[in-house]
């Protein structure tokens, strides 16, 4: 069966340091692959997605992600975290085959230190 | 334009009751997905309207779980009678396309708790 995998369910970074979340699938073919975050007291908001083409996609608030097939991951990165970037942070994938259904991963909570 | 809204944000019943989950579209999104999140848990798909119809109930847990969207606007999803089990965040979700080809845009869920 399809599944999503977030492996880390809580990462504490420190302000202005690199990020990266690890996601890796588990689905027959290349699926439609992005990314959520909710906010406290937000409904879920779309990073980024990759459906075809470059592998490296560029989202909104300077996030991006690297499709990487080999691995079946779709990590997402940002070079300088900002304490408003803390939050929940969700992968999911959708396919055709599965009647373009999204499935999440179970989520990693990014906690910012000043 | 306004997002999709969820009524009630929060509710708390005893188990047994009933309750009923309102979800608004944005307008002139024909999808409409239900979504559902038990704590500490995956967000799991429940089912999605094209319009009025249901195109996926596959994700609905049991027969205690209806799903309605009535004229193709708002969805409302009962649940009766709610047990333990039931508690978690549901999310509602709309878009023009299919997650293949449109944005899904989310609520900011409704919490439910049973007693």
């Amino acid at each position: 069966a399809q599944s999503v995998t977030q492996p880390d369910i809580h990462i504490t970074v420190s302000e202005g340091a690199s990020l990266e979340l690890r996601c890796n699938y588990s689905y027959g073919a290349t699926p439609y692959l992005f990314w959520y975050v909710q906010s406290p007291g937000q409904g879920l908001q779309l990073l980024l997605k990759y459906f075809s083409g470059d592998t490296l996609v560029q989202g909104i608030k300077g996030f991006e992600a690297e499709f990487k097939r080999s691995q079946s991951s779709f990590n997402l990165r940002k070079p300088s975290v900002h304490w408003s970037d803390a939050a929940e942070y969700f992968c999911a994938v959708a396919a055709m085959e599965y009647g373009n259904k999204l499935v999440f991963g179970a989520g990693t909570i990014l906690r910012v230190k000043s | 334009e306004a997002g999709v809204t969820q009524f009630p944000s929060h509710s708390v019943i005893e188990k047994g009751q009933t309750v009923t989950l309102r979800c608004d579209p944005i307008s002139g999104h024909d999808n409409l997905y239900w979504y559902r999140r038990v704590m500490g848990k995956e967000i799991k798909f429940l089912l999605h309207f094209v319009k009025e119809s249901k195109q996926d109930e596959s994700g609905m847990p049991n027969n205690r779980f209806l799903a309605e969207r009535t004229g193709g606007t708002y969805s409302t999803l009962k649940v009766q009678p709610a047990e333990l089990e039931d508690s978690g965040v549901y999310f509602c979700a709309s878009s023009r396309g299919s997650p293949g080809t449109g944005e899904l845009f989310f609520g900011e869920g409704s919490r439910l708790t049973v007693l």
